[in-house]
């Protein structure tokens, strides 16, 4: 069965210091994977998709995710973290052929001054 | 550019209550998506469609109902509200299968 794990539930970093978030996935075939943002009491926002293409996919807001089969995992980082990042971000999985994606269970990001 | 809009932001329902949660998308996307985000749980499916007239359920559909009469609208309903409904509901779409979804943002449901 398909399945996305987010590692952390909860990452705390420092205004300006790297950021990464852990994401993986489980799936009998190389599946579309995304991040998605949620700031507090809003939708959820793309933040960058792979869909087997680069191995490194770059986002919106300096974020980028690299997709290794190897380890079937899609890190999601950030080289400095900057206070409006605070957030709650999602890995997500979509199998080709199906209508099903499969959220993680989300990381909320905090970033502190 | 409104992308998706979801109405009502907030609601409280009395236990065995019913309500439309609607959702409206400007984009031309055939495919809707309602969901439900419970703390710690990610987000549940719990109806799709893939054009007007074609509806089909998701993971968590017991005690919702969907409907696709226009490309733009895709109203959810519950009948018979219970307190397991409370949550938040996000209505999403996308141009098709496998891109990355808009969503709408969102509607806090209690049911009381």
């Amino acid at each position: 069965a398909q399945s996305v794990t987010q590692l952390d539930s909860h990452v705390s970093v420092s205004e300006g210091t790297p950021v990464l978030l852990r994401c993986n996935y489980s799936s009998s075939y190389s599946p579309s994977l995304f991040w998605y943002v949620q700031h507090p009491n809003k939708g959820l926002q793309l933040l960058l998709k792979y869909t087997s293409a680069a191995t490194l996919v770059k986002g919106i807001n300096g974020f980028e995710a690299e997709f290794k089969k190897s380890e079937t995992s899609f890190h999601l980082t950030k080289p400095s973290a900057h206070m409006s990042d605070a957030a709650e971000y999602f890995c997500v999985a979509h199998t080709s052929g199906t209508y099903k994606y499969i959220f993680g269970t989300g990381t909320r990001l905090k970033v502190l001054a | 550019n409104a992308g998706v809009t979801q109405t009502p932001k907030f609601r409280i329902l009395k236990i065995g209550q019913s309500m439309t949660l609607q959702c409206t998308q400007d984009m031309n996307h055939n495919y809707m998506y309602w969901y439900r985000q419970d703390p710690g749980m990610g987000l549940k499916l719990i109806y799709y469609s893939v054009g007007a007239g074609i509806t089909d359920k998701g993971e968590v559909p017991n005690g919702y109902n969907v409907s696709r009469s226009t490309t733009e609208d895709f109203p959810l309903r519950l009948e018979l509200a219970a307190p397991s409904q409370t949550s938040v509901y996000f209505c999403a779409s996308s141009y098709s299968i496998g891109e990355g979804y808009t969503f709408g943002s969102g509607t806090r449901l209690t049911v009381v």
